[in-house]
């Protein structure tokens, strides 16, 4: 069965700092597409970054890349020179692209603080 | 601006009441999405449109829900008898060509 996992719930860094999240999935699946979502304070959720599974290399946009590393089904987030408005609740999400339909399962959210 | 439109953005019903909340997918998609997000926890999926067919729900929404697509442009989800279970933010998206998920910005919904 498809499965996103998040074990952190809340990260709080200071501005102008690098912060990692993590993210393990479970998928039987030979091809899906992994997904960090972040959700503003007003509920709005914003797409930040993909990895298609099939890529070896690392998606990056901006100051938000990706740590893939799929023999351990691990895809983890990280924000470079964290910003003030960077807090947010951040979601880890997968798609299988043959088995399990083609909706999101998401993972709980990692909460961010950024502060001054 | 968000390529998924929703309306209303709240709304508020009584138990036993009927609500429905809108979706307008970005132009072409033909994938739309449902989901529930209780008390800003993990998204749930609720169910799936494929150019306008329902192609995936879950029980909950078969038993208490009703929701269709009659048209690329417009869907809707429905709750036939609100239950104050049913207070959440529901998030409707769509997929583009690329694989690339829109999500709007959300009803939310309360029942007192």
């Amino acid at each position: 069965a498809q499965k996103v996992t998040q074990t952190q719930t809340s990260i709080s860094v200071v501005e102008k700092t690098t912060v990692t999240m993590d993210c393990v999935y479970e998928t039987r699946d030979s091809s899906y597409f992994l997904f960090w979502y972040k959700q503003t304070a007003s509920g709005e959720i914003v797409f930040l970054i993909r990895q298609d599974s099939y890529k070896k290399e690392n998606a990056t946009v901006g100051h938000y890349s990706l740590n893939f590393q799929k023999p351990k089904s691990s895809i983890g987030l990280i924000i470079t020179a964290t910003q003030i408005e960077d807090s947010a609740v951040y979601f880890c999400a997968m798609r299988e692209l043959y088995q399990g339909g083609r909706a999101l399962i998401f993972g709980t959210g990692t909460t961010v603080s950024v502060s001054p | 601006d968000a390529a998924v439109t929703q309306k209303p953005r709240y709304l508020i019903k009584m138990k036993g009441q009927e609500a429905e909340m809108k979706c307008i997918p970005e132009k072409g998609h033909t994938a739309v999405f449902w989901y529930q997000q209780k008390q800003s926890k993990e998204l749930k999926f609720l169910i799936y449109f494929q150019n306008q067919q329902p192609l995936d729900q879950i029980d909950m929404v078969k038993e208490r829900f009703s929701a269709v697509c009659p048209s690329s442009s417009l869907c809707s989800l429905g709750i036939r008898t609100c239950e104050a279970e049913d207070s959440a933010l529901y998030l409707c998206s769509s997929i583009d060509r690329e694989e690339e998920v829109f999500f709007g910005k959300g009803t939310r919904l309360t029942v007192v």
